[in-house]
């Protein structure tokens, strides 16, 4: 069964530093999420991202935050400079359509800025 | 703000019972929920999902329930198992691409 896979699965990295979370969606999947858990709070979401493009974003995605799509695979997460409340886990997501169909979960990467 | 909730942190079911987690939201604009399973360390795990035009939907073993009236929503498991020992969230989507995900129900089910 086809699975949204995430690397890596820990990063550690110290504040103010620059870290790019990867994954890769389901192949024929064209709709593309990040999303972020902290530590026994519920799952937030960060961004949304179809056809080379942001289709939505939360208030925690500021200019701190970027997507890409650098090949036909890989999607990725940027954060520019980390704090200390970016520590979280990230979870990547995958759906065939919008807004209507389910979204596959990767198994997350958990970050930790110390 | 409007949000999806869940009305019970934690649930303790025997091995066996069939157990019920609820969720209320409020966005009486949503159009599609789904309940999802998180196992820990790993990611959400999708179970089952309903639209808005439905009030009821069964799975394997589970059966979600929608009341539209009361924006309430339930997931039913049948004669819950050891590895149904999880975090369950419910999640909604307001016809954009995101979703809102509750605060989660933790199961412990018992030998």
């Amino acid at each position: 069964e086809p699975e949204v896979t995430q690397t890596p699965s820990h990063q550690v990295t110290q504040m103010g530093q620059e870290v790019i979370l990867r994954c890769v969606p389901i192949s024929n999947h064209l709709y593309f999420y990040w999303y972020r858990q902290i530590l026994g709070q519920k799952v937030e979401f960060l961004v949304s991202f179809y056809n080379n493009e942001i289709s939505e974003k939360s208030e925690i995605f500021d200019d701190q935050f970027s997507v890409e799509r650098p090949d036909g695979s890989n999607f990725t997460l940027k954060i520019r400079s980390t704090k200390l409340e970016d520590s979280a886990m990230y979870f990547c997501a995958s759906s065939v359509g919008g807004s209507v169909y389910e979204q596959y979960f990767g198994p997350g990467t958990r970050l930790t800025v110390t | 703000g409007e949000s999806v909730g869940l009305h019970l942190p934690t649930l303790s079911v025997q091995e066996g019972d069939n157990s019920i987690i609820n969720c209320a939201y409020s966005n009486s604009a949503s159009d599609y929920f789904i309940w999802y399973k998180q196992e820990s360390g790993k990611g959400p795990q999708f179970i089952i999902d309903i639209r808005s035009n439905m009030d009821k939907r069964q799975g394997q073993r589970v059966t979600v329930l929608l009341n539209k009236t009361v924006k309430h929503l339930s997931l039913q498991i049948a004669a819950t198992q050891p590895g149904d020992s999880a975090v369950y969230f419910c999640a909604e989507n307001r016809g954009d691409y995101k979703l809102s995900f509750g605060a989660g129900t933790t199961v412990t089910v018992r030998a």
